[in-house]
């Protein structure tokens, strides 16, 4: 079945430092990929998609290429700040009302 | 979030008891979902709904049941809690308009946290 494999965390960086999480996914068909961000105590919400092979997704200096060679998704981010600390999720949505989320990675940025 | 109310937003109960979370919506969409979070499995579906009285299974349905009377209000019940039904449970609103819709963006709410002993 559909299945989204991030990369394990916790994963702790310095203030500016460059950040890739990993994130490969496994479908049938072409679905549309994501990340949501949940800062503490909230729910999730979306950071960024891509809905075709080569789109990258945006927002927030954050960036994300869909690589339907690699199914791959990964985020990455050239300067992190402090207020980036949250947990990631990459996900995919499968059709039929199904978004799959990976495991989630919990990023913590040490000023 | 904005647009969504969930409650209760914390609450504890005992093995065997009914609870019900409240999931309220003020935007009139026609998509409603209950995941559950749990470390390690990051969120998983329960059930979802695709307008009143239209509702279906997730991938963790077993020992939950969903109602939606009315296009604002998506209630989901565990008729017997369990320790096993600890979790964190966000309910979600999408805002598509097309069942299989290829990029459809779920809106969060902030989550009920149960506990059961």
């Amino acid at each position: 079945g559909d299945s989204v494999t991030q990369m394990e965390g916790p994963v702790t960086l310095s203030e500016e430092a460059f950040l890739t999480i990993n994130c490969t996914y496994t479908a049938t068909g072409y679905p549309s990929l994501f990340w949501y961000v949940q800062y503490p105590g909230e729910g999730l919400q979306l950071l960024l998609k891509a809905t075709k092979a080569d789109d990258k997704g945006s927002n927030k200096g954050f960036e994300a290429t869909y690589r339907k060679e690699t199914t791959s998704f990964h985020l990455e981010k050239g300067s992190v700040q402090v207020s980036d600390s949250a947990v990631y999720f990459c996900a995919l949505w499968a059709g039929a009302q199904k978004l799959v989320f990976g495991q989630g990675t919990r990023l913590t940025i040490n000023p | 979030d904005a647009g969504i109310t969930q409650s209760p937003r914390h609450k504890v109960t005992e093995t065997g008891t009914p609870v019900t979370l409240r999931c309220h919506q003020t935007e009139n969409h026609r998509y409603m979902y209950w995941y559950r979070q749990d470390p390690g499995h990051g969120l998983r579906l329960i059930h979802y709904s695709y307008g009143v009285k239209d509702t279906d299974k997730g991938e963790v349905s077993d020992g939950y049941s969903v109602s939606r009377s009315k296009t604002e209000d998506f209630l989901l019940t565990l008729e017997s809690a369990t320790s096993s039904q600890t979790s964190v449970y966000f309910c979600a609103i999408s805002k598509s308009t097309g069942a299989n819709s290829g990029a459809n963006v779920l809106t969060f709410g902030a989550g009920s946290r149960l506990t059961v002993l």
